[in-house]
């Protein structure tokens, strides 16, 4: 197992256009989560899946932002009509049901020009 | 609102000096506390954790102190090496309530030769 996978690892886009990122967590992990995290702060949590349902979303996932975990397996987040506020590393991260370990990816780092 | 708070910011450090970094808590539903350790282009990685039902935990040359009745904690970092120079993030993981875990916005560490 390699650990948490993401990609691409770094996307530079202009305001305006969709992007989306993708990660493979640990196989047999269960639950998968994504956080945001801009320079200088700590991660903040945006949601996450147990399986395919997507049980919890923070208020700072907008409209624009969307995340599917269709197979309970592989993640992608969506963000529409991106903004210059958007730019910022987007992290994934999974673990199994109970624990409170999380295992990160190196991160989708995002430029809005 | 900044549900962990962290201090300080940066810290430098003498090779072989102790490096200290501080954590305090409101939510009393917080049971779970890890530190993450990031290098640059890199994701969080879990470094040690503490439940608060124990007071100090040593690995190697980390160590968790937890004052449960002031909502404090903090990680020492022994004999700091110049391979420490890393951010440092404490976090905290919720029993009830959001299944997810809460960061400290960081501490950057720089231990000089």
């Amino acid at each position: 197992d390699t650990g948490v996978s993401q990609d691409p690892r770094h996307k530079i886009t202009k305001r305006g256009q969709n992007v989306t990122f993708r990660c493979d967590p640990i196989s047999e992990h269960n639950r998968l989560y994504w956080y945001r995290q801009t320079l200088g702060q700590g991660p903040e949590f945006l949601t996450y899946f147990q399986n395919e349902a997507q049980l919890e979303k923070s208020r700072l996932l907008s409209d624009r932002f969307s995340a599917e975990r269709p197979k309970g397996s592989f993640s992608t987040l969506e963000i529409q009509r991106t903004e210059q506020g958007d730019s910022a590393m987007y992290l994934c991260a999974s673990t199994v049901s109970g624990a409170n370990v999380l295992t990160f990816g190196a991160g989708s780092r995002l430029t809005v020009l | 609102q900044q549900q962990v708070k962290q201090s300080p910011q940066s810290l430098i450090v003498q090779k072989g000096g102790i490096s200290i970094i501080n954590c305090a808590y409101e939510n009393t539903a917080f049971d779970y506390f890890p530190w993450y350790q990031q290098f640059p282009g890199k994701g969080p990685a879990l470094l040690i954790a503490i439940r608060p039902d124990v007071s100090e935990k040593k690995e190697g040359r980390f160590t968790i102190s937890f004052n449960k009745s002031a909502k404090q904690f903090s990680l020492h970092i022994m004999d700091s090496q110049p391979g420490d120079s890393a951010t440092y993030f404490c976090a905290a993981w919720g029993r009830t309530g959001a299944n997810n875990l809460f960061f400290g916005t960081g501490t950057r560490l720089t231990v000089i030769p």
